[in-house]
């Protein structure tokens, strides 16, 4: 079974900051790989797919990177709406798996 | 606008069944792959099953194999998933969840829509 693993689970920063979330996969899925926020209560939104191609509508400090089992998440100055958990998603197979979530909050 | 909305959750005993709905509406319907994604209270989120656009071909996550079925009315834009013997741990926040771009396949991509969610808690 494919398994997708986050890191950190949980990451403190300021306003600002430049913040980086890393995703595993525990085989190749070479770029099919999506990155979603939510905040509680909602549900989940699209920011990133095929690894790096920003959704339309979402702001260019998200971007994406990696191919093959490793991908990071980048904000490239932490804003107040961006506290959040992000999950990693890959759709190379049928079963969506998705990562365990990395919860950014205020530092 | 490009909408999905979900209903029938509810609280329902161990061992009973349930049936959620979801209306789909402001796109092709028929032209793309549904899927039903779950979350537990305080926990991750889960992807339970799909649809693909003619609903002939559908997959489900090991946890609900055999006990869910996911179907699709394409002349109603309605997406149901069908749940039996619920277990106190099938208890989540249901969501619904188009792919992002039409597929006349098996086709795999990502969520670009997701309803608001109905709770499901199963509990004696």
């Amino acid at each position: 079974d494919m398994q997708m693993t986050q890191s950190p689970s949980t990451l403190s920063a300021s306003v600002g900051d430049r913040v980086t979330i890393t995703c595993r996969a525990s085989q190749s899925i070479s770029n099919w790989l999506a990155w979603y926020q939510q905040k509680p209560g909602k549900a989940p939104k699209l920011l990133i797919y095929k690894a790096s191609t920003l959704e339309s509508g979402v702001p260019s400090r998200f971007s994406g990177s990696g191919s093959g089992t490793e991908f990071t998440l980048t904000i490239s100055s932490l804003q107040p709406d961006d506290f959040a958990t992000y999950y990693c998603q890959q759709y190379n197979t049928y079963s969506r798996t998705f990562g365990q979530g990395t919860k950014v909050d205020i530092k | 606008q490009v909408q999905l909305v979900e209903s029938g959750g509810g609280v329902v005993r161990p061992g009973r069944s349930l049936r959620l709905s979801c209306a789909a509406s402001g796109f092709i319907f028929t032209s793309y792959g549904m899927h039903w994604v779950r979350q537990a209270p305080g926990k991750g989120l889960e992807w339970v099953a799909v649809t693909l656009y003619d609903g002939t071909t559908k997959y489900f996550a090991d946890s609900v194999k055999g006990r869910f079925t996911i179907s699709r009315d394409n002349s109603k834009n309605m997406l149901y998933l069908q749940m039996n013997s619920l277990r106190a741990d099938d208890t989540a926040v249901y969501y619904c969840a188009k792919d992002r771009t039409p597929c006349g396949g098996d086709c795999y991509d990502a969520f670009d829509v997701w309803g608001q969610g109905t709770v499901v808690t199963v509990s004696s």
